[in-house]
């Protein structure tokens, strides 16, 4: 089956630092990938939509500063959180389906940001 | 407005038991509708339905869809303790975006 691999797993960093999560499908390309994240007890929320050679789509209400994404090829996406503060701690997931339409997505394990 | 409304949001039920999780969605430009099982880390695919009335197996656990009535249900047979998990239902629209409801939380006790 498709495999989606997210690092790191779990990043502890203070306020104000910058920090870069990867999402590599590792045995599939994939024009598109998306982020999510998900707070304590609640389900997953959208924040963009990542393709591969041009602009991330955006979620209403996400900053796009704030959230960069990158899509710099077929396999790997990029989400920085800029300059996190202790409110941009949670659950980040990614996911990514094969380029063939209607297949279903497949999640990475998820980043735990915990911004102190 | 898009929405994906899962029932019941938790039960508890004791090994061997039958569970049916539902799932009801009102999406636009609506493709498929799927599954997934998240325990301590990401979801992990279940299911994906496209088409009415077809139930998808996968050992003790099945799902069908009904694009008439607009919800889908998930029924695990024989439930085990590892089956515990929130299970969250998911709705994609033509371009791909997934729209998740609440989940369901099941607990499995021995």
């Amino acid at each position: 089956g498709a495999v989606v691999s997210q690092h790191p797993s779990w990043v502890i960093c203070k306020s104000g630092t910058s920090v870069k999560i990867e999402c590599r499908s590792l045995d599939f390309q994939a024009t598109t990938m998306f982020w999510y994240r998900q707070f304590p007890k609640q389900s997953l929320m959208l924040m963009a939509t990542s393709n591969e050679g041009s602009k991330a789509t955006y979620e209403q209400g996400v900053e796009k500063d704030k959230f960069l994404i990158n899509h710099a090829s077929l396999t790997l996406s990029t989400l920085t959180v800029t300059s996190a503060h202790p409110e941009d701690s949670s659950f980040y997931i990614c996911s990514a389906s094969r380029t063939a339409l209607n297949q279903p997505q497949h999640f990475g394990d998820g980043t735990r940001l915990s911004i102190l | 407005e898009d929405k994906v409304v899962q029932s019941p949001l938790s039960l508890v039920v004791h090994e061997g038991d039958t569970v049916t999780l539902n799932c009801s969605y009102e999406v636009t430009n609506f493709r498929s509708l799927l599954w997934y099982k998240q325990e301590k880390k990401a979801p992990t695919f279940l299911f994906m339905l496209t088409s009415s009335g077809i139930e998808k197996k996968s050992g003790r656990l099945s799902s069908i869809l009904d694009k008439k009535e607009l919800f889908s249900i998930l029924n695990i047979t024989a439930t085990q303790t590892g089956d515990s998990a929130v299970y969250l239902c998911a709705a994609t629209d033509s371009w791909g975006k997934l729209q998740f409801g609440a989940g369901t939380q099941v607990v499995v006790t021995p």
